[in-house]
């Protein structure tokens, strides 16, 4: 099974401010098969990328994904205020599909 | 556009069997994609279960493959999740949502709202 560990946990930034997530697997993952999704309180998780850098259908362009192999980065520009929320990356790279932890993105 | 709607019990004692359906609509399951389900217990991340095909071809988490099983009614363009032996451990927000490749592991790019289940007795 392919882990993966997320970094940090909590993120602290005001609007406006550039927040870079990260997703690290403890192996590498095949074609670059990960996912990350967003996910509001009470809410289903809405996917923001997938191919580790292809965006979503209807998501803004100050989400964007990146890397390869072991690790990547999911980063959002400029934060407006309705992307404070948790975020979660997936990799469907193997047969057991696993997902991250999460990073909570706070508003400070 | 494609919408989901998970059903059933919001409450299961431990050793029963966990019953959920997905309604579709806005999209035929027999038009393609898998269908899956995905689960998040309170407070914590989120578990792949398990996906389907409108053929019925099926693919599941080894970790609850034993206990898990997803079938599929083209007729009534829904599909359903049984969970047997259920424990508090089960205890969670179940998803259901479709598969957006051609792998039933791939990502899920429209989800349900979801429905709390809880185990106890």
């Amino acid at each position: 099974e392919i882990v993966l560990t997320q970094s940090p946990g909590t993120l602290s930034l005001s609007p406006g401010e550039r927040a870079t997530l990260s997703c690290r697997a403890s192996q590498s993952v095949s074609s670059s098969y990960l996912a990350w999704y967003q996910q509001k309180p009470g809410q289903a998780p809405r996917l923001l990328i997938y191919g580790a850098s292809s965006r979503a259908t209807g998501i803004p362009d100050r989400f964007s994904g990146s890397g390869s192999g072991t690790d990547f980065t999911l980063t959002i520009s400029r934060l407006e205020p309705e992307d404070f929320a948790v975020y979660y990356c997936q990799q469907y790279g193997s047969s057991r599909s696993t997902f991250g932890q999460g990073t909570k993105v706070e508003i400070k | 556009q494609v919408q989901l709607q998970e059903s059933g019990p919001g409450l299961v004692k431990p050793s029963e069997t966990l019953s959920l359906t997905c309604a579709v609509s806005g999209y035929s399951i027999s038009s393609g994609y898998y269908w899956g389900w995905i689960r998040q217990p309170p407070g914590k991340g989120l578990e792949w279960i398990g996906s389907i095909y409108h053929s019925g071809s099926t693919y599941y988490n080894p970790s609850l493959k034993s206990r898990v099983t997803i079938s599929v009614d083209t007729s009534k363009n829904q599909f359903s999740l049984k969970l047997s032996s259920v424990t508090a451990a089960d205890t969670a927000v179940y998803y259901c949502a479709r598969v957006g490749g051609a792998i039933p592991y791939y990502y899920m790019d429209v989800w349900g709202k979801g429905t709390t289940v809880t185990v106890s007795s």
